[in-house]
């Protein structure tokens, strides 16, 4: 079983239009993450989560918003989409205390905004 | 502010060759420090990581880093590389809170020769 998945892997559409990115974990963890990477594989981080406290990064832009039904999903919702927010986008998990910073990364998902 | 320095964007080794990324990290309080690797069309993988204690530190697929706080630096290493080792090598610093928000460096690509 995939621990961390995503859907779709690759999404194409055009400018001004809304879309949304699923994310499942089935390791157990407590934290969620949304991370983009740039078309020179720069990876920044854009929310966390964690059933208790959303963290926003604050250069995201508010068309951005995470969803979380329950702790396992972290679904990304994109609305009026722009030119600029074509690149990867990760999904990531992890467990609070020891486990910190050992993020357990899905596949991806490659947004193109035409 | 916290930040990771990769010098090097691309390195090409020959295989069964030693390697050695660099890393250089700034970062106010001590540092957790990551190594992950990431293949093409995959998502991040962690390698080996850095909390406290030892300062060399063994990861997974032969690699190995040393943390050095005179120099800021987390090296990556290997002392024979395979073919199936080329890849994009990132470094990143986290402060281990519950959270476990990190900052990447921008990557290191690397080529092996046959």
């Amino acid at each position: 079983d995939t621990a961390v998945s995503q859907t779709p892997k690759y999404l194409v559409t055009q400018m001004g239009n809304d879309k949304s990115i699923k994310c499942e974990q089935n390791l157990g963890h407590d934290t969620m993450y949304w991370y983009k990477q740039d078309s020179k594989k720069f990876l920044k981080i854009m929310f966390s989560y964690n059933n208790k406290e959303l963290i926003i990064n604050e250069t995201v832009p508010n068309r951005f918003s995470p969803k979380s039904p329950d702790k396992a999903h972290l679904n990304l919702h994109i609305n009026s989409l722009e030119l600029g927010d074509s690149a990867v986008y990760f999904c990531a998990s992890s467990q609070a205390g020891t486990g910190a910073g050992e993020l357990f990364f899905g596949e991806g998902s490659r947004l193109t905004v035409l | 502010a916290q930040s990771v320095t990769q010098p090097d964007i691309h390195i090409t080794v020959s295989e069964g060759a030693s390697l050695e990324l660099r890393c250089n990290y700034s970062y106010g309080a001590t540092p957790y420090l990551f190594w992950y690797v990431q293949s093409p069309g995959q998502g991040l993988q962690l390698l080996l990581k850095y909390f406290s204690g030892d300062t060399l530190v063994q990861g997974i697929k032969g690699f190995e880093a040393e943390f050095k706080r005179s120099q800021s630096s987390f090296n990556l290493r290997k002392p024979s590389v395979h073919w199936s080792d080329a890849a994009e090598y990132f470094c990143a610093v986290g402060d281990g809170g519950s959270q476990g928000n990190l900052i990447f460096g921008k990557g290191t690509k690397l080529s092996v020769k046959p």
